[in-house]
């Protein structure tokens, strides 16, 4: 299978304090995305890193990606009871599909 | 700006009966069209994708169709539902730049088949 794995599968935190994410992913990509869900929602679109950088920021997220390694990690400082939800990092190639993989399901408790 | 729709929110049918499900996009023109469905506590598992008016892909074999009879709608079909088609299937549209470009998502329909 090609669908990557998040790391961990499920994380709970208390507002304010951090919450890391990390991705590995099996194929060469152009970029990789990061994207949340909520609780029988659809899917948000957070942020895009492509191959050729490393870190990227937005807001209160900071996103890697080491290529060399195939991984990446999604950093949410600050955290609020309304970052509760699961995040997928979402990747591709030289095609329209993305490949998801099974998400971490954050909580975060006020 | 581009908003995406599906109906129905959410759908109960009985085993071996048929299904319709309708994606709709607006505010863009030719996008690529998307039908992925998500099993509980999983990822998702693309379905069909589509380039253009009458162009699917199909990513899974299964008892599952898909069709596009205009450039900005999608339709999800069966002939006979089975069990394990219950999920939440969520349709999603990109444009041509990105390679592979984001994906904007549909609010989501839950199908429970009984």
């Amino acid at each position: 299978s090609q669908q990557g794995e998040e790391d961990p599968q499920a994380l709970s935190i208390q507002e304010g304090e951090n919450a890391t994410m990390n991705c590995s992913y099996k194929t060469s990509i152009n970029n990789l995305q990061w994207y949340r869900q909520n609780s029988g929602r659809g899917l948000v679109h957070l942020i895009l890193i492509r191959s050729n950088e490393r870190e990227k920021h937005s807001g209160r997220l900071r996103v890697t990606l080491d290529t060399s390694k195939k991984s990446s990690s999604l950093l949410i400082t600050a955290s609020r009871a309304a970052d509760t939800a699961s995040y997928f990092c979402v990747y591709g190639g030289s095609n329209y599909k993305l490949t998801f993989g099974k998400g971490t399901l954050l909580t975060v408790n006020p | 700006s581009q908003t995406i729709h599906q109906w129905p929110a959410t759908l109960v049918q009985p085993v071996g009966s048929p299904l319709s499900l309708e994606c709709t996009v607006e505010g863009t023109s030719n996008p690529n069209l998307y039908w992925y469905r998500q099993a509980a506590g999983r990822g998702l598992q693309l379905l069909f994708y589509s380039v253009g008016i009458g162009q699917i892909s199909s990513e899974v074999p299964q008892n599952l169709s898909a069709s596009r009879p205009q450039d900005r709608q999608f339709i999800l079909s069966s002939k006979k539902l089975l069990l394990s088609d219950s999920g939440f299937y969520l349709c999603a549209w990109s444009g041509l730049a990105g390679d592979p470009g984001t994906q904007y998502f549909g609010p989501g329909t839950r199908l429970t088949v009984l």
